[in-house]
This record gives structure tokens, sequence and C-alpha cells, in this order.
């Protein structure tokens, strides 16, 4: 059973870039799709992106001047950076994979996720 | 970017009772409509996809329909692990969206 675990610092302060990593372990980083789904404290999910194991790359619109991902294959994971932020980034950050389930896609792991607070 | 719009925001019910949650889409999005489920302090968890179809584990008293623009979650004889947060989220074009959660209380 595939297993997602989120790390990075739980603090970063405005204007600095959040960076966080999440590891696969028990399947492969390579055929699936990953994101990043966030969630302020006591608010719903915001769809961040998603990044292929190719390396492509599909951000939200909303975000999409500050995000970045990468994936490394060789390691078994993949990672988010967001610039500039602030105290609006607030929220618990998790990775999930996407699943391709016939002509749907939906999220079908996820990480327990981490709380990533900015402030100074 | 496509709204999603649940209702109701907040359910009081009982063990036992039967409960329906809707999810209308802004625009037309197929079937291409997921449910999660998400207990306090955790992560979601994938209940249906496809608007209809189970994820495997997911008990057979959770069921889902509608397509287009208006869909159902309906859970039966509710079980006390069944309070808790759902969401509906649409894949039919990126960004993908959320609605905004459906809170189920015990009474």
């Amino acid at each position: 059973q595939v297993h997602l675990q989120e790390s990075g610092p739980g603090l970063v302060k405005p204007s600095e870039t959040l960076s966080l990593t999440c590891s696969v372990s028990g399947g492969p980083v390579s055929g699936y799709y990953w994101s990043w789904i966030r969630q302020p404290p006591g608010k719903g999910l915001e769809w961040i992106g998603y990044i292929y194991y190719t390396g492509s790359t599909n951000y939200n619109p909303s975000l999409r001047s500050r995000v970045s991902m990468s994936v490394d294959t060789s390691n078994n994971k993949f990672s988010l950076n967001l610039s500039s932020v602030t105290a609006a980034d607030t929220a618990i950050y998790y990775c999930a994979r996407r699943q391709r389930f016939y002509s749907d896609d939906a999220f079908d792991t996820w990480g327990q996720g981490t709380l990533v607070s900015v402030s100074s | 970017d496509i709204q999603m719009t649940q209702s109701p925001s907040s359910l009081s019910t009982s063990v036992g009772d039967t409960v329906n949650i809707t999810c209308r889409a802004r625009q037309y999005i197929s079937d291409r409509l997921n449910w999660y489920h998400q207990a306090p302090g955790k992560a979601p968890k994938l209940l249906i996809f496809a608007a209809s179809t189970l994820q495997s584990g997911v008990p057979s008293r959770f069921s889902g329909s509608g397509s287009g623009t208006y869909f159902t979650l309906t859970i039966s004889s509710l079980q006390p692990e069944d309070f808790a947060t759902y969401y509906c989220q649409q894949s039919y074009t990126t960004p993908y969206t959320f609605g905004q959660g459906t809170i189920l209380e015990i009474k």
C-alpha cells in the first residue's frame, strides 16, 4: 500500500519561500500524477497543482506566479516551493496521488498533512 | 474556475439515520465528481469517484448519484465514524475545485 509523508519547516517568515517534500513509499513515483492540496485551519480544501513523474506540471492560476514543483524519481519523492509567502498561506499542506479511474481522476492516497505557519 | 456549492453546510443527525448531501457545479462537469470524507485532524479520504463508483474498501452504505451539474451523496444507516466533514470535488477541468464542505454532526 502506498504511503505518503510530507516534511519541511513548520514555520516560515513572511516574504520567504515555503518548501515541502513528499516522500512516497510502497509504490513508485513513476507513472503517476502527484498533487499538493492545502487547507487553512478550519477552512476548505484548495488544489495547488500537480506534477507528472516526467516533470510536467499544472498549477492553480491563483498561485501560478509563486509555485514550483519538482519530482525526484530516483529517491521516490516530489517537492513544492511557494515563494513570497504571507499569513494567507498558513495552512495544512497535503500531498496526494491523483489516480485515473476509467474516465475520472481522483485523489486516492493522501499524506497525513503538515501545518505550515507564516509568521515573523 | 468551476465553483462547487454544497448543501447543507452542516447537518445535525443521529446514528442510524439516512442523510443526503448535495453538490452543485456552476457549469457542466459530466460525471467528473468525487466525494471525500474528512475526520477531525485527519486527511481527506476518497469515498466515491466518477459520481457514483464506490472506492475500494468503502462501506456500501455510501452511495453517489448525479451527472451534469447536480450530484448527491447518500449515507444510509449512519455509523459513529461517519460524523465528519464531506467534500465534493470536480475533476472535469483544472484548476480542480472543492465544495466548501458539509459538516455532519451528532444530534
